[in-house]
Formats: structure tokens, sequence, C-alpha cells
């Protein structure tokens, strides 16, 4: 079957680095999202992999690497608004997301 | 007004009610999908449609029928829901072929089964 794994819950400080993985097994991959979400909120898009490497926008980064099926983004100086589950989502070979159950992140200052 | 806006934002109905979500996308894109989200649970994909077609169906309860009559607009009709369909139920939209596949999602419509 098809499966996303990501840590239910993580803490981290204000101003500090938080890294929140996604591990994945698909039939097919065409490519990585992560998305954010605020409670009671939509999910936003923050970012899409499909080549291996690292993707850089501004505090965030996100990381692929498809032979290993893992991924990561990396949320730098962390602020407050960063409190928000994060979505990890795989587009398996018929084009459809598959997501994982989300990562709570909690910021104290 | 822009992106995707759903309505009603809250809605609570008994198990012999008859309701509807509606999902409007200003975006110009060619798909439309709803979701359902269960605390702590993966996102749950319902209904595809790609230009007005239907092209997924995850096996989803009659007792939820999708409807859309254009591709701006998505509907969900509810009937004879059980507590268990509780959710937040989220509409989203993207366009086929583009680079990034990248869905724009809608606030949702918090449902309660009673």
């Amino acid at each position: 079957g098809q499966n996303i794994d990501q840590p239910t819950e993580m803490t981290a400080t204000e101003g500090a680095i938080v890294q929140i993985n996604c591990t994945y097994q698909t039939s097919g991959f065409n490519g990585l999202f992560w998305y954010q979400q605020h409670a009671g909120e939509a999910p936003t898009f923050l970012s899409y992999n499909v080549l291996d490497g690292l993707e850089e926008k501004g505090r965030f980064s996100s990381f692929l690497s498809r032979s290993k099926g893992y991924s990561y983004l990396l949320l730098k100086e962390l602020q407050m608004k960063d409190s928000a589950s994060y979505l990890c989502a795989v587009m398996d070979s018929n084009y459809q997301l598959i997501w994982g159950a989300g990562t709570k992140l909690i910021i104290k200052p | 007004e822009t992106g995707v806006t759903q309505t009603p934002r809250h809605l609570v109905m008994g198990m012999t009610n008859k309701k509807s979500l509606k999902c409007e996308q200003h975006l110009g894109h060619n798909a439309m999908y709803w979701y359902k989200q269960s605390a702590k649970k993966p996102l749950e994909l319902m209904f595809v449609y790609n230009f007005k077609e239907q092209t997924e169906n995850n096996s989803v309860p009659s007792r939820f029928s999708p409807e859309c009559p254009n591709s701006s607009h998505l509907f969900l009709h509810l009937h004879t829901l059980q507590p268990e369909d509780s959710a937040l139920y989220l509409c989203a939209s993207s366009q086929e072929g583009a680079s990034s596949y990248e869905q724009y999602f809608g606030p949702g419509t918090r449902l309660t089964v009673t």
C-alpha cells in the first residue's frame, strides 16, 4: 500500500531551527509537496520537490532524496506564527496526492 | 473575490437532513477536488473533477453526492449522514498540466452530524 510517515508533533523554541522529516512509499512518484495549515484554516502551499536536492525559499527549505523515499522541511529563525501543522504529500503515478497525517509544530518563546 | 471559497463555513445537521456544500474557484483552474479531513488523520481524497468530468471516486459512500456544473463550481450534496461523517470538508483546485500541480485549498466547511 501507499504510506506517508511524519512525526505527529514537534516542539521548538522561537529563533531556533527545526527539521520535520517525511518518509514515503508510493506507487510511482511525480513530486513531493509541503503544505502549512494553521488551526481552522486552509492548507497553503509551501514547496514542491521533484528532483533530488535542496530547494530554499526564504526561511523555509525542503530537501528530497528519491532513492531513500525521504524528504525534510527545514524552518529557520522560527517565529511564533510558524506554529501550525505541516503536511507532507506525494503525487503518485496517477497524479493523485497521497497525504501524511501532518506534524503539529509548537513554538515556545 | 479571489482564490477558492467555500460555503457554509460551519454546518450542523441531523442524520435525516439533506444539505449541500458549495465551492467556487476564481483561479481559472480546470480540476477541482473534495477532501475529508478528520483529526490526526491524513487528508482523504473523495472526488476529483477534471474539465467537469468526474475522474475519481475513492469508494465514497453514496450518502455523499458530488456535482460539478462548470469548471468553477463544485457541490457536495449530503443526505442521511452518520456521526462519523463529522469532519472538515475541504475543496481544492489545480491546473492540470501545470509544472507543479499545486493545489489551492478553500477554508473548508466544518460539518457536525448529530
